[in-house]
């Protein structure tokens, strides 16, 4: 059974950082595209960024280009979301989502972790 | 305000058919898959259909989908109260500006009367 398992939300302050984690499992994570996907309170979906199967491929919405930083470690099953100088309009559930082909659809979803950015 | 625009919201009664659109371009809809996406209130999203018109494992066939051109439709029959939810249509989106990013619709609430 596929796992996704987010974790490393909490509250931060305006210009603050955090770093979520999505803990993969029930399948071969190291030949799947990845991607967050983010939801305010109250809002609609809004994808955030993608990573292929290795790691070497990366892209963002501009809403958070040059701010958060996609990566994964595929020998731990894991990918990882760095969020840098965040603002209050990053607050919102964050989700992984599995894709299980390239540019493909979001087959698989975690369960989300929350992010608060207030002072 | 998203690329791919949805109804906010359609109503219809048990035992109902209803449809939901979603609206895009030949950056988007036109030139790609639609995939939808069910999201029950305080839950995760929930992959119903996907390359158009494709249901996943476990997902009845009182979900459909389908797409014309820059437009993509999702169908739902014998509505049951348990399919109050907000639902997401989902492609990819080519620009010159911002590249090959993925766009959700704005979402549509459903609601069984």
């Amino acid at each position: 059974e596929v796992q996704l398992v987010e974790s490393g939300g909490g509250l931060v302050q305006p210009g603050g950082s955090l770093r979520l984690s999505c803990a993969a499992s029930g399948f071969t994570f190291s030949t799947y595209w990845m991607h967050w996907v983010r939801q305010a309170p109250g809002k609609g979906l809004v994808w955030v960024s993608r990573i292929n199967s290795d790691g070497s491929t990366t892209t963002y919405a501009d809403s958070v280009k040059g701010r958060f930083t996609i990566s994964r470690d595929n020998a731990k099953n894991t990918l990882y979301l760095q969020m840098n100088s965040l603002r209050a309009e990053d607050t919102a559930v964050y989700y992984c989502a599995r894709d299980p082909r390239r540019d493909g659809y979001l087959k698989d979803w975690g369960q989300g972790t929350l992010v608060t950015v207030s002072s | 305000q998203s690329v791919l625009t949805q109804p906010p919201s359609v109503s219809a009664a048990p035992g109902q058919k209803v449809t939901i659109s979603c609206s895009g371009s030949s950056s988007n809809i036109g030139n790609n898959y639609v995939s939808w996406y069910q999201q029950l209130p305080g839950t995760a999203p929930k992959l119903l259909i996907y390359d158009n018109n494709k249901r996943p494992s476990g997902i009845p066939d009182r979900f459909s989908g389908s797409k014309s051109g820059t437009s993509a439709t999702l169908g739902i029959t014998g509505l049951q109260t348990g399919d109050e939810a907000d639902y997401y249509c989902g492609t990819w989106h080519t620009s010159l500006s911002a590249g090959h990013n993925w766009v959700f619709g704005g979402g549509t609430k459903l609601t069984v009367l």
